[in-house]
């Protein structure tokens, strides 16, 4: 079975620093497009990030220079270091496979407030 | 604000067939292709149509897509309570070389 679990979310003051992570199991994370995907209360998908399959990275202008994505190919998972982190970063944060997004996590809530 | 625009809201009655619009531009719908998305209360997004217009499997032939230039739409038909949902659009963009997205639309089945 295809799946993907992420962690590491949390309530965490403005400015703060959080690492999510994303464990796959089913199909190999580093022969895939892989991306994160965030959506704050109540509001609708966001792009946030992609690597891809030769290790070439992207992000969304609200998060370029404070979010970095990479994956560790020996645990067959992928992470957001999330730096400098404001109140609009509040959401919840999904990895997703591939550039169909075909499979999906359930998600990790991130709260960014003092 | 989204890339992609589809309207907020969409109804209909069960047995009816509704279709949401996706308009996009010449950077993604335009040279790329459309999927689709459903999404549950409470729950994930699930892939609903991939390359326009085919169905994963396990996803009913009820739900349907189509692309014409930059704008693409999804048609459900024979519609169901199960079906009231949020339903994204979705399409690569070359420019910023990650998907964009729809801003959903909230299908209420009355």
């Amino acid at each position: 079975e295809l799946q993907l679990v992420e962690s590491g979310g949390g309530l965490i003051q403005p400015g703060g620093s959080l690492r999510l992570s994303c464990a796959a199991s089913g199909f190999t994370v580093s022969s895939n497009y892989m991306s994160w995907v965030r959506q704050a209360p109540g509001k609708g998908l966001e792009w946030v990030s992609v690597i891809y399959r030769g290790g070439s990275t992207y992000y969304a202008d609200s998060v370029k220079g404070r979010f970095t994505i990479s994956r560790d190919n020996s645990k067959n998972t992928l992470y957001l270091q999330m730096n400098s982190l404001r109140a609009e970063d509040t959401a919840v944060y999904y990895c997703a496979r591939s550039a169909l997004l075909d499979v999906w996590g359930q998600g990790t809530t991130v709260t960014v407030s003092s | 604000q989204s890339v992609l625009t589809q309207p907020p809201s969409a109804s209909g009655t069960p047995g009816q067939r509704v279709t949401i619009s996706c308009s996009g531009s010449s950077s993604n719908i335009g040279s790329n292709t459309v999927n689709w998305y459903q999404q549950l209360p409470g729950t994930a997004p699930k892939l609903l149509i991939y390359s326009d217009n085919q169905r994963p499997s396990g996803v009913p032939d009820r739900f349907s897509g189509s692309k014409s230039g930059t704008s693409a739409s999804l048609a459900i038909s024979g519609l169901q309570s199960e079906d009231e949902a949020d339903y994204y659009c979705a399409a690569w963009d070359d420019s910023l070389n990650g998907p964009v997205f729809g801003g959903g639309t909230k299908l209420t089945v009355l």
